[in-house]
């Protein structure tokens, strides 16, 4: 079945560590995304690749950190620069082939801090 | 910048209801918008995606349209069930990545 993977899907953090959230999707995207949801809030873009080695900045980018050496994989990193990085990290993808194509997003991470 | 606002932010209707749910952005240069369902601590769903130039999508008991030029669409669903609670999300995509609006949490009580 082709979709996307997110693990794990519950996570802790200790004061000063860095953790890193896994996304793997096999749809054959171009495009991957990382949001951070708060409860009774919105989805907020952390990054966003659109291709192979390259990577952008969204919205709430600081104390993150991301990766994009293969088409399938967008690893995020919470470093200990994020202070608050209690929240639900959903990632996505979607093809980039003309415009408005729909995103599917993983199950989610939820991470917590000890 | 692209402001997504969704109202009401909770709604709680009998079984069998047609209900109604609202979202309204700032920036009408769209290309597409899309409604999502989120379900208690779960990823998102795409219900149904309306392209710029279209004015309505359907989809079994769901319909939803796009008035561009006012920045609004709704999500209509049909008789509703307790199977359809859960929290609906719209988004809209432009030249940046999809913006959401922060979801109307739908109880369907039986």
């Amino acid at each position: 079945d082709g979709g996307i993977t997110q693990s794990p899907k519950y996570l802790f953090r200790k004061e000063g560590q860095n953790v890193t959230l896994s996304c793997e999707q096999n749809l054959n995207h171009d495009a991957m995304y990382w949001y951070r949801q708060d409860p009774g809030q919105g989805l907020r873009l952390i990054y966003y690749s659109q291709i192979v080695n390259d990577f952008q900045k969204g919205d709430i980018a600081e104390g993150y950190s991301v990766s994009r050496e293969k088409k399938e994989s967008f690893p995020l990193t919470v470093t200990s620069a994020q202070k608050n990085p209690t929240a639900f990290y959903l990632c996505a993808s979607t093809s980039i082939e003309g415009q408005g194509n729909i995103q599917y997003f993983g199950a989610g991470t939820r991470l917590s801090v000890l | 910048k692209q402001e997504v606002t969704q109202i009401p932010a909770a709604l709680s209707v009998p079984e069998g209801e047609n209900l109604v749910l609202n979202c309204s952005f700032t920036d009408s240069a769209i290309y597409n918008l899309q409604w999502f369902r989120q379900d208690p601590g779960k990823g998102l769903t795409s219900l149904l995606l309306i392209q710029s130039s279209q004015r309505e999508q359907t989809s079994g008991r769901l319909n939803a349209s796009l008035d561009k030029s006012s920045g609004r669409s709704t999500l209509y669903i049909a008789a509703s069930q307790p199977g359809d609670s859960a929290t609906y999300l719209c988004a809209v995509s432009g030249n940046t990545p999809l913006v959401f609006g922060k979801g109307t949490r739908l109880s369907v009580i039986a």
